[in-house]
């Protein structure tokens, strides 16, 4: 696969049901990070994956929201009950190594809209 | 403060003027830094990457980096309507894991 993949691209929800988005990483990237962004807003950092460990999950905006990560490949996003306030584009990004030192390549995000 | 600070704009530049980024950040240690460009609607994009002090130059942009002022900056020469886009720095920082961090971009609006 050439880039990163997200999927589903969007989805619309009821409010209160649980949602999965998933991602695919560029193959061999072992960084992988979720950020949300709001309509018109910055980068919201929510969880930083090196390999299949989390070394921070400082981001995650509340009990509500999970990640995991299988190996060094897909990770999902789990949002529980959710709430219009979860309503964004919510963007997958991976890098080679650590990912400090390697530029992020971004998916092309899941817009979730709960109604 | 924040690690990583841009300002949000608008910065309004007339067609093929010089528009010109800044991004400071906090972390003294840091050693990569990344220019990504954004359209409304779309995913970040990379644009340009620099690792050491001075100047890197790619086609009409180039990246400036002063790590004793812990700035960078970046400069789009000749620039056009096509440029309009929210420019976001990202920074690793050394003393957060490693980890890549964004300032809060700057929208950058180019005038025919």
């Amino acid at each position: 696969g050439a880039g990163v993949s997200q999927s589903p691209s969007n989805k619309v929800t009821e409010k209160g049901k649980d949602v999965e988005l998933r991602c695919d990483p560029i193959s061999g990237h072992t960084a992988l990070y979720w950020y949300r962004q709001r309509l018109g807003q910055g980068l919201e950092f929510l969880i930083y994956f090196q390999g299949n460990s989390a070394p921070d999950k400082s981001g995650l905006p509340s009990d509500r929201f999970s990640a995991e990560r299988t190996g060094e490949s897909v990770s999902t996003l789990t949002i529980q009950r959710t709430q219009q306030e979860d309503s964004a584009v919510y963007l997958c990004a991976s890098s080679f190594r650590d990912g400090g030192n390697s530029p992020l390549h971004f998916g092309n995000g899941t817009r979730l809209t709960v109604t | 403060q924040k690690e990583v600070e841009q300002n949000s704009g608008p910065l309004s530049v007339p067609e093929g003027a010089i528009a010109s980024l800044n991004c400071t950040y906090s972390d003294r240690v840091s050693q990569s830094f990344f220019w990504y460009r954004q359209y409304s609607g779309k995913s970040p994009e990379l644009i340009m990457s620099i690792y050491s002090n001075g100047d890197k130059e790619d086609g009409r942009f180039t990246a400036q980096l002063n790590k004793a002022s812990q700035y960078v900056s970046l400069l789009i020469r000749d620039s056009q309507p096509s440029d309009s886009a929210t420019y976001l720095c990202a920074v690793n920082m050394r003393n957060a894991g490693n980890m890549l961090t964004f300032g809060g971009g700057t929208r950058l609006m180019v005038k025919p």
